[in-house]
């Protein structure tokens, strides 16, 4: 399996301040026959199912707020919300979909500061 | 609009076998790209991915519940059925189905929609 890890636990940001998520993956994750990396990150507020926030690493999901990006490449990703609001709250996953079992990390909480 | 929804019993007992149905509108279970997969989330922990089928019939499995697990798909009722086996406390869970789409014009296989998910409890 693929070994997705995260980076924190968990972070506190003052609103309208920068929040940076850190995701390692175990192995590579870029498929170079199409050069795409195989990679998404999800929010999930209480009592909510995940939604798809980015994919192929740094594609913005349809509706989603222009201050969510995501970047890198490889083994290396980063989810940035360039100005923190109070609906943000909620934990963050990154997920590899390069090969099965599709892994997830184990999750960031974002809180207010 | 894509919808999926989970159903099966909210309590099993221990040794049991567990049989959920995810029930999906919006899409076809036929259309090349397409598939339904399986994830479930402890209460208050990370997400875990368990199983997929495909659009081809080609079905996949979290190695660690390999022996557990079996995933199949009604297209004419746009339904598909896991089953886990054995079911133990630890299992307890939340369970959610949702789609994907592994065309590389879509997300390639992400997860773009989810279902509500099912809390399902495991005691005796």
């Amino acid at each position: 399996d693929i070994v997705m890890t995260q980076s924190p636990d968990s972070l506190a940001v003052s609103l309208g301040e920068r929040a940076t998520i850190n995701c390692k993956s175990s192995q590579s994750v870029l498929y170079r026959s199409n050069n795409k990396n195989y990679l998404g990150w999800y929010q999930q507020r209480p009592g909510q199912p995940p939604k798809l926030l980015i994919y192929w690493a740094s594609t913005r999901e349809s509706g989603v707020p222009d201050r969510f990006s995501g970047s890198g490449s490889g083994t290396d990703f980063t989810l940035t919300i360039s100005s923190l609001q109070a609906e943000d709250v909620a934990v963050y996953y990154c997920q590899q979909y390069y090969t099965t079992p599709h892994t997830f990390g184990q999750g960031t909480k974002l809180e207010i500061k | 609009q894509i919808t999926l929804k989970e159903s099966g019993p909210t309590l099993v007992k221990p040794t049991q076998t567990l049989t959920l149905t995810c029930t999906f509108s919006g899409f076809s279970l036929s259309t090349s790209g397409v598939g339904v997969v399986w994830i479930r989330q402890p209460p208050g922990k990370a997400l875990e991915w368990l199983t997929l089928i495909y659009w081809d019939d080609d079905k996949r499995y979290s190695p660690s519940l390999k022996t557990r697990l079996t995933i199949t798909k009604d297209t004419s009722k746009n339904q598909v059925v896991v089953t886990m086996t054995n079911m133990d406390p630890v299992d307890t869970a939340t369970y959610y189905c949702a789609y994907t789409n592994l065309k590389t014009d879509k997300t390639g296989g992400a997860i773009d929609y989810w279902g509500q998910g099912t809390l399902v409890t495991v005691s005796s």
